[in-house]
């Protein structure tokens, strides 16, 4: 059984650029959630995403949008990045009607 | 989602049991209390879940106040692997598997 996994470790860009992250939920799961975790604070969810339809989000402008794909892996693109952006990014996936998630290593997003 | 409170640090000897508390005076009685912790540079992982029972785990206990106000995770024999940033959640009972609410959680060093 594969963990969750998350491309790439580390990211910079600068302000105004577009980014898209990626991840791979593990093995039969079928929901993937998005965190961003802003140095010294616990992760705040973004949004997840269940066959393929955004389920929930939170309080994040429009500019955080995402997929899911038929397999089950995600992508968070971010447009027009700003300084506050930068943050620790961060994946789970799980099983809908379950209750645990599964979290990646996160990717280390640096907006200059 | 109702509101956690933890002590922002602690510190337990290695061996030692180390006990977490989390209050949660606003909890109703269609939520959960979670236990996630993060070890640095890696993404949270899940420790045990309950409702109004204690719970066991290969992991750790968790024991609920008779009143669910307040909870403590019980780590018994605190190893310096078991640092890390220990979050205390509520979650409602059913719903989608989305959402996990986080604070700053409680920082737990174990000392040699």
């Amino acid at each position: 059984e594969t963990g969750v996994t998350q491309s790439p470790t580390h990211l910079i860009k600068t302000r105004g650029q577009q980014v898209t992250l990626r991840c791979s939920s593990q093995s039969g799961h079928n929901t993937v959630s998005w965190y961003q975790q802003a140095l010294g604070q616990g992760p705040q969810f973004i949004f997840q995403y269940y066959r393929e339809e955004e389920n929930g989000r939170g309080n994040f402008p429009p500019r955080f949008s995402g997929l899911q794909f038929p397999n089950y892996s995600s992508e968070l693109n971010v447009n027009a990045l700003e300084l506050d952006d930068s943050a620790l990014y961060l994946c789970a996936s799980g099983l809908a009607g379950t209750y645990e998630q599964y979290f990646g290593p996160g990717t280390r997003l640096t907006v200059t | 989602d109702a509101k956690t409170t933890q002590p922002p640090s602690m510190d337990c000897a290695e061996g030692r049991a180390a006990n977490l508390p989390c209050n949660h005076s606003t909890i109703s009685g269609n939520e959960y209390v979670y236990w996630y912790r993060q070890i640095h540079s890696q993404g949270p992982q899940y420790i045990i879940h309950g409702l109004k029972n204690n719970e066991t785990n290969e992991m750790a206990s968790l024991i609920i106040t008779e009143d669910r106000k307040s909870s403590t995770l019980i780590l018994p024999h605190a190893t310096l692997r078991d640092t890390a940033v220990y979050y205390c959640i509520v979650r409602p009972i059913g719903g989608s598997n989305y959402k996990l609410t986080f604070g700053k959680g409680t920082l737990l060093t174990v000392n040699p």
